[in-house]
């Protein structure tokens, strides 16, 4: 177990709606990243907060967006949901203060979109 | 887009039998990580390599890494049936983001 723990666990929508996930992160890390990985692929970064900024951002459109809160956990919305959102939603912590490379996984969350 | 590729897709073995899965990059690494995951679920981190190493033990892993060649490999020896899982190496710029590749399917039957 890492630490990390995101909820829900499972959800279904409908396209055209909105959703919202949410990671808790490890203790004493300051920096979260999501990441959206589609059945038999590898996950892809969405993007990354650090103190409460987003920290970078991969090739997602507007419509993902996230928060990052004083306590470090964080929010992922995504607005406007399209069947090909359908992925596993994986959050993962980090320490830059630490020095420490390793981002460390929570179970994710699983998004159906019919 | 996949920074790394992983090979084979999928691999089946026997229990006690050796494990080797090769990753590809395409660019310029700080450091190169190999990731396992279980039935879909969360990734856990197993090693780090960076890119002043070439070879790298934890227990029963083993990794290498060539920067000529934009290489790595991750050895699994005396496969277990709990190491039946998909493994994914990753490649990042530091302490920052990473970028994964499709991975690797392990299959260890008893």
């Amino acid at each position: 177990e890492t630490g990390v723990t995101q909820s829900p666990t499972h959800l279904i929508k409908t396209r055209g709606q909105q959703v919202t996930l949410r990671c808790s992160s490890q203790s004493g890390h300051n920096t979260v990243s999501w990441y959206q990985q589609a059945l038999g692929q590898g996950p892809q970064f969405i993007f990354q907060y650090y103190r409460e900024e987003e920290n970078g951002r991969g090739n997602f459109p507007p419509r993902f967006s996230g928060l990052q809160f004083p306590n470090y956990s964080s929010e992922l919305n995504v607005n406007a949901l399209e069947l090909d959102d359908s992925a596993l939603y994986l959050c993962a912590s980090s320490s830059e203060r630490e020095k420490v490379e390793t981002q460390y996984f929570g179970p994710g969350t699983r998004l159906l979109v019919l | 887009s996949q920074q790394g590729e992983e090979d084979p897709q999928a691999l089946s073995i026997q229990e006690g039998e050796n494990a080797t899965m090769n990753c590809s990059y395409k660019t310029s690494i700080n450091n190169l990580q190999w990731y396992r995951q279980n039935s879909g679920r969360g990734l856990v981190h197993l090693i780090l390599i960076r890119s002043n190493e070439r070879e790298k033990h934890s227990g029963r892993l083993r990794v290498t890494l060539d920067t000529s060649k934009k290489s790595s490999s991750l050895l699994i020896t005396a496969s277990r049936a709990a190491d039946t899982a998909s493994y994914f190496c990753a490649t990042g710029p530091g302490y920052s983001t990473l970028t994964f590749g499709k991975g690797t399917m392990l299959l260890v039957s008893p």
